[in-house]
C-alpha cells in the first residue's frame, strides 16, 4: 500500500517562495502524483499533477526525482491567501485504486 | 461547467431524523465519491461509484446509505446518526477511477451537526 509522509506543518512570509516535499517510497511504477489545497470548510481542489521530472503550471511547480519515491510541491512568492492544508497522493500500489487516499497532509502558514 | 454542487451547506438533525445529502455534477465524469472529515483531519473515503454502480465501500456502518440515481447526481441518506458522526461531508467527482491520473473535482461540502 504506498503511503505518503509529509511534514505537519510549515510557516513562511509573503513573498517568499515554499517548498513542501512527500515522500511516497512504495509507488507504483505507472501512479501520478496528485498534490490538493484545501481551505478550512471547503473541499480540496486539485493544484497540480505529474510523473517524472518536473511540472509547472500557473500556480505551482512540482518537482520529482529521477527514483520518483518524493516529490516538491514548490509555490512562488507566497501570499496570505496559500494558507491553507496541502495533501500529495499517490495510488495504492497493487491494490489497483488511484490517489483516493488522503495523508496527513502540511498545514502551511503564511505570516504577513 | 466545473462545478461540484453539494446541497445543503449546513445540516442539523437529531438522532432519530432522516435526512439526505445531495451532489451533482455536469462535467459528464462517469465516478463519484463520498467522504467524510472531521475538524483539523483529512478527508477519509467512504464510498465509490463508478458508472452508476457502487464500486468501493470502505466499511461504512449501515446508517449511511449512498445512491446514485444517474451519472450527474450522488446522494447519502442518513439514517439513526450518532453525535460523532458530525463531520463536513464532501462529494468529489472524476472522469474514472481506472487512469492513473485521475484528478477528484471537490465540491464545498455539507457541515453536518448530530444533536
Amino acid at each position: 500500500l504506498a503511503k505518503t509522509t509529509q511534514p505537519i506543518s510549515m510557516d513562511s512570509y509573503e513573498g517568499q517562495e515554499v517548498n513542501i516535499t512527500c515522500s511516497h517510497n512504495n509507488i507504483a511504477t505507472n501512479d501520478y502524483i496528485t498534490w490538493y489545497q484545501q481551505f478550512p470548510s471547503q473541499g480540496p481542489r486539485f493544484i497540480i499533477q505529474g510523473y517524472k521530472t518536473k511540472v509547472t503550471n500557473e500556480v505551482a511547480s512540482l518537482f520529482i526525482p529521477a527514483d520518483r519515491k518524493s516529490s516538491t510541491l514548490s509555490l512562488p512568492r507566497v501570499s496570505l491567501s496559500d494558507t491553507a492544508v496541502y495533501y500529495c497522493l499517490v495510488g495504492e500500489g497493487d491494490t489497483g485504486r488511484r490517489a483516493l487516499t488522503f495523508g496527513s497532509g502540511t498545514r502551511l502558514q503564511v505570516q504577513p | 461547467d466545473t462545478e461540484v454542487t453539494q446541497t445543503p451547506k449546513h445540516l442539523v438533525m437529531g438522532m432519530t431524523n432522516k435526512k439526505s445529502l445531495k451532489c451533482e455534477q455536469h462535467m459528464g465524469h462517469r465516478a463519484m465519491y463520498w467522504y467524510k472529515q472531521k475538524a483539523k483531519k483529512p478527508p477519509e473515503l467512504m464510498f465509490v461509484y463508478s458508472y452508476e454502480k457502487l464500486s468501493i465501500n470502505e466499511s461504512v456502518p449501515s446508517r449511511f446509505s449512498p445512491e446514485c440515481p444517474n451519472s450527474s447526481l450522488l446522494n447519502l441518506h442518513l439514517h439513526a446518526l450518532q453525535p460523532e458522526d458530525s463531520a463536513l461531508y464532501l462529494c468529489a467527482s472524476s472522469l474514472g477511477i481506472w487512469a492513473t491520473n485521475e484528478k477528484l473535482f471537490f465540491g464545498s461540502g455539507t457541515q453536518l451537526s448530530v444533536l
